[in-house]
């Protein structure tokens, strides 16, 4: 069974440093993997995916993810955070039959100013 | 934005009465699903459906029935409401099953079991 294991459930960075959210997975297969924000009383909204090739993804508004087989990691990152990025996140994976996302509990990210 | 809406929005019932949330998808799409979002959890797969009349379990199917019988409307049924089926509902939709097609969420209906 797929698993997703999101480290840190809050994290919070200035303005303008660097942003690491972590995501480790479980996986028999070769996974399909996702980030997804949340902004308060809102749905999901992609971020990024990585499905093959590259392993260094780049999504919306300056995240990038780098799959790591080896670590079974796909971390989430940005170099200089903004007030706008406080939001929840969600790392998922899916097998590649692809019916079912399985999601990590989620991690709130606090910017400071 | 992907066209999605849940309806109702916000909900409050009591204990053992039967509760029906709707999804409407405008955009023809295969695939749409129900999740759950809670605390601590995440999102929750409930149940999914692959087309019209076709449906399959989530994780967290227990307690919860599903219908779909148009395209474009999946029905989420609790036939006797706990306490511990209060959540945030979102409802899914995909063009395709296939793991590189994203998933795009509706809004969300905040039910409370009283």
């Amino acid at each position: 069974a797929q698993s997703v294991t999101q480290l840190g459930s809050h994290v919070s960075v200035s303005e303008g440093a660097l942003v690491l959210l972590r995501c480790n997975y479980s996986s028999s297969v070769p996974p399909y993997l996702f980030w997804y924000v949340q902004y308060p009383n809102q749905g999901l909204q992609l971020l990024l995916k990585y499905t093959t090739g590259a392993t260094l993804v780049k999504g919306i508004n300056g995240f990038e993810a780098e799959f790591k087989k080896s670590e079974t990691s796909f971390h989430l990152t940005k170099p200089s955070a903004h007030m706008s990025d406080a939001a929840e996140y969600f790392c998922a994976v899916s097998d590649r039959n692809g019916n079912k996302l399985v999601f990590g509990a989620g991690t709130i990210l606090r910017v400071k100013s | 934005d992907a066209g999605i809406t849940q309806s109702p929005r916000h909900k409050v019932t009591e204990t053992g009465t039967p509760v029906t949330l709707r999804c409407h998808q405008t955009e023809n799409h295969r695939y749409m699903y129900w999740y759950r979002q809670d605390p601590g959890h995440g999102l929750r797969l409930i149940h999914y459906s692959y087309g019209v009349k076709d449906t399959d379990k989530g994780e967290v199917s227990d307690g919860y029935s599903v219908s779909r019988s148009k395209t474009e409307d999946f029905l989420l049924t609790l036939e006797s409401a706990t306490s511990s089926q209060t959540s945030v509902y979102f409802c899914a939709i995909s063009e395709s099953g296939g793991g590189t097609y994203e998933q795009y969420f509706g809004p969300g209906t905040r039910l409370t079991v009283t």
